[in-house]
């Protein structure tokens, strides 16, 4: 079946760093990819995907690239905020059904002054 | 944001009873699911909906049924809650099968 695996957290960050989430995945087939984003008490929302292989997601400054060869999808951001504190979670559809997804762990990001 | 409103928020109960949590959207989206969110797993999909009276089974849909008889109600139930379903669920919602999901602000339930 289809999995996600993502990097270890909690990841603590000061302000202006670079930032990398790694996600890995195992599918059968072409998936599509995403990350999503939790913000403190809210529910996701998707924050860039990416639906064949080389393709680059990309919005607010984050950044993922579709590697199939080594099928990945590493979430990174150059300089990043106080307010991209936030869980990050890596996710795949199987199929054309973009609602049935397998989500990883989720990665907790916290950036200080 | 997407109008998706979950109820309750918050609700404490007992082994046993039972337990509807309801989602609620005024987008006319067709398409909704329940997820459960647990630390070290992610988010995992229970049940969804692709039109009133059409669900189907998730990923881990053991213990829970679900109904939709409104476009813009579905309802997640727990017949005999249990300890291991204490959990943050969340619906969602997406216009088509390859759109986004928009996502509610999810019901943190506790079956003690």
């Amino acid at each position: 079946g289809n999995s996600v695996t993502q990097m270890e957290g909690p990841v603590t960050l000061s302000e202006e760093a670079f930032l990398t989430i790694n996600c890995t995945y195992t599918a059968t087939g072409y998936p599509s990819l995403f990350w999503y984003v939790q913000y403190p008490g809210e529910g996701l929302q998707l924050l860039l995907k990416a639906t064949k292989a080389d393709d680059k997601g990309s919005n607010k400054g984050f950044e993922a690239t579709y590697r199939k060869e080594t099928t990945s999808f590493h979430l990174e951001k150059g300089s990043v905020q106080v307010s991209d504190s936030a869980v990050y979670f890596c996710a795949l559809a199987g199929g054309t059904s973009y609602g049935k997804l397998t989500f990883g762990q989720g990665t907790i990001l916290t950036v200080h002054p | 944001d997407a109008g998706i409103t979950q109820s309750p928020r918050h609700k404490v109960t007992e082994t046993g009873t039972p337990v509807t949590l309801r989602c609620h959207q005024t987008e006319n989206h067709r398409y909704m699911y329940w997820y459960r969110q647990d630390p070290g797993h992610g988010l995992r999909l229970i049940h969804y909906s692709y039109g009133v009276k059409d669900t189907d089974k998730g990923e881990v849909s053991d213990g829970y049924s679900v109904s939709r008889s409104k476009t813009e109600d579905f309802l997640l139930t727990l017949e005999s809650a249990t300890s291991s379903q204490t959990s943050v669920y969340f619906c969602a919602i997406s216009e088509s099968t390859n759109e986004k999901l928009f996502f509610g602000s999810g019901t943190q339930l506790s079956v003690l």
